[in-house]
């Protein structure tokens, strides 16, 4: 079952803050945050095991609610290099398949 | 560079023909797993191979296999292509079978015409 990620897409200006979320019908047991960037390869953020579980990773930080089956995506005071498009990936208990939303697309501005 | 290499970065191929894509993981990985990703599409899991053997299968048509060979480079065949094929495959690695980091190669883009 894919993830659904929302919002599609933000344009946020230099030094704004976002907020990427992701959500799934199935109990997860973990969500994986990649960015990538308009012609090249996805690039790991941080991996979320453990329901409550908060993690960061510079000025980009993520939550993950194990009840309610979604995890966010921080992104503060954002820097034009945020530009991306971010997918959170999902696995299910007994799983190791991960599966992928659809993408929100951030564009900064300066 | 992720250290997975991905060959050819391109490939133009006719509709009914067969390709073979090339993945060489990051060394020391033993995990492999071959993505699709469509235009604007997200990215699509195909398979995962682990330390030689099949690990997690996802949406992987029959016309399409893998494998991953003792020295852990891995293979994605693609046969019978149709148009609808025409994507960017991409091949990831990590060390774990699962829940560890992944890296991911350049990819391929294959066009079918």
């Amino acid at each position: 079952q894919q993830p659904v990620q929302s919002p599609q897409a933000v344009i946020l200006r230099e030094g704004e803050d976002a907020v990427i979320n992701c959500s799934s019908s199935k109990a997860l047991y973990s969500v994986h945050w990649y960015r990538q960037k308009h012609g090249e390869a996805p690039v790991f953020l941080m991996i979320l095991l453990k329901g409550g579980e908060q993690k960061g990773h510079e000025k980009i930080s993520a939550s993950f609610n194990e009840k309610k089956q979604q995890s966010s995506l921080y992104l503060t005071a954002s820097q034009l290099s945020y530009s991306g498009t971010y997918f959170c990936g999902t696995s299910n208990f007994g799983n190791e398949k991960l599966t992928f939303g659809t993408g929100t697309r951030l564009t900064i501005i300066p | 560079d992720s250290g997975v290499t991905q060959t050819p970065k391109h490939l133009i191929t006719a509709t009914g023909q067969r390709v073979t894509l090339r993945c060489s993981p990051r060394s020391g990985d033993l995990s492999v797993y071959w993505y699709q990703q469509s235009l604007d599409q997200g990215l699509q899991f195909l398979i995962q191979y682990y330390n030689g053997e099949e690990r997690a299968k996802g949406n992987i048509l029959e016309r399409f296999s893998a494998q991953q060979f003792p020295d852990l480079h891995s293979e994605l065949n693609l046969s019978s292509l149709e148009l609808g094929d025409s994507a960017l495959y991409f091949c990831a690695s990590s060390v774990g079978s699962g829940m560890t980091e992944a890296f991911f190669g350049q990819g391929t883009r294959l066009t079918v015409v």
